[in-house]
């Protein structure tokens, strides 16, 4: 049963055009994040929320922006996507920080 | 977030043979994590170590964290084509942070 669930599986977008990417979790997890994954690299965090708080990296560039607006759903907004932004981007939970993450399958997104 | 450096980058096995792949960081880890990623999937957890020299078995792979909690190790004995993937080490300090990750491609 999948328990981390990712749409779209693919999504095709055009440069500058703006993107949402959901994530939605079965787990009951209060902590969510969003990962951006390219091609032979490693998972790179962009952001997560505990619970309703809101916790993003330093090096997240303002054009990726996220929303909560409740335990079960996550998603992830990008406004103005540029070439470098194609990429897997990988939702991940835990109920704890420390706690193993449980992974969905991801969103892949291509920029035309 | 702690930095961990995970090598080698690559590593071509053949089927039957055994492979090591380590992870090192400068300072101190309180936790280690290991997560496998097949081609085209996301990572699947695989272990945690938190005790200084902690070794645990799943089946052919062995997981060891250094007695100064500053390196571990994931050795994988009688390679199998079911091992193709990339193997990360990952450290908990207020966020997750991966290692590079080994690749590891098996030649039958």
């Amino acid at each position: 049963d999948a328990m981390v669930i990712q749409n779209p599986r693919y999504q095709v977008t055009q440069f500058g055009k703006p993107v949402t990417l959901s994530c939605s979790q079965t787990l009951n997890h209060n902590v969510m994040y969003w990962y951006q994954q390219k091609s032979s690299q490693a998972p790179k965090l962009l952001f997560h929320y505990y619970d309703k708080d809101f916790n993003n990296e330093a090096d997240t560039p303002d054009n990726f922006q996220s929303r909560r607006p409740n335990t079960s759903f996550c998603f992830l907004d990008i406004r103005s996507p540029g070439l470098g932004d194609a990429a897997m981007y990988l939702c991940a939970t835990n109920d704890l920080s420390h706690q193993p993450q449980h992974f969905g399958d991801g969103t892949r997104l291509s920029i035309l | 977030g702690q930095q961990v450096m995970q090598i080698p980058q690559y590593q071509h096995v053949q089927e039957g043979e055994d492979f090591t792949t380590y992870c090192n960081s400068s300072t101190t880890l309180s936790n280690i994590q290991w997560y496998k990623q097949r081609p085209g999937g996301h990572p699947v957890f695989l272990i945690q170590l938190v005790k200084s020299g902690e070794v645990k078995k799943q089946k052919r792979l062995t997981f060891q964290f250094g007695e100064a909690k500053k390196n571990s190790s994931l050795h994988i004995t009688a390679t199998q084509t079911t091992d193709v993937g990339t193997y990360f080490c990952a450290v908990y300090d207020y966020k997750l942070s991966f290692g590079a990750g080994t690749t590891v491609t098996v030649r039958a």
